[in-house]
């Protein structure tokens, strides 16, 4: 089955202690990006990437790295979390540049404490 | 700024009712508009993708229309039923490869 998976669904962590939410798409897209989602705010792109070894910022960028080692793999990463960081994690993939259907994760919801 | 609207945030409509969801965005440079579907807690369903170069899309009870002039992109369902109940979102990818979306149209259908 075509999916995008995410890793964890939920997750609960304190201010400072490094984590990383796994994305890992099967349809040998190249086209991968993260979003959070607040209320009020909508959907905001995190970070993009074009392919493998290609990455770039979206509209909030800060705080959070991504890496794009494996064209099937797109792991965020949270080097020292913020409440402010609390939300809900997407991740989501295409075939092409974004010309084609986004297909999305089930999402992360993150609690920072 | 690139940025997305939709109205209404809510509607609530009895059963049966024909419905037309609306989306605007600034900057016509475009490559395309998605219109999505959001459960609660699930993650994004896409719906209908119009590239810039079309007028509209259809799916089933759903059709999508999009009028990069003015900005503007409609999402028509007819014979709304109750499982149309959701989040409709828009999202539209501009050519700085940007794709932003809107804030959402928050859909209750009722019996």
């Amino acid at each position: 089955e075509a999916q995008v998976t995410q890793n964890p669904r939920y997750l609960i962590t304190v201010t400072g202690k490094k984590l990383t939410v796994t994305c890992s798409q099967n349809m040998n897209h190249e086209y991968m990006s993260w979003y959070r989602q607040d209320p009020g705010l909508g959907l905001r792109q995190i970070y993009y990437s074009m392919n493998v070894e290609v990455t770039d910022k979206g509209d909030v960028p800060e705080g959070y790295k991504v890496s794009r080692k494996e064209k099937r793999n797109f792991p965020l990463i949270l080097e020292s979390p913020s409440p402010n960081q609390t939300s809900l994690y997407f991740c989501a993939s295409s075939l092409g540049r974004g010309q084609e259907t986004q297909y999305f994760g089930p999402g992360t919801r993150l609690l920072v404490l | 700024k690139q940025e997305v609207t939709q109205i209404p945030a809510a509607l609530s409509v009895p059963e049966g009712e024909n419905l037309v969801l609306n989306c605007s965005f600034t900057d016509s440079a475009i490559y395309n508009l998605q219109w999505f579907r959001q459960d609660p807690g699930k993650g994004l369903t896409s719906l209908l993708l119009i590239q810039s170069s079309q007028r509209e899309q259809t799916s089933g009870r759903l059709n999508a229309s999009l009028d990069k002039s003015s900005g503007r992109s409609t999402l028509y369902i007819a014979a709304s039923q109750p499982g149309d109940s959701a989040t409709y979102l828009c999202a539209v990818l501009y050519n700085t490869d940007k794709l932003i979306f809107g804030t959402g149209t928050r859909l209750q259908v009722f019996p």
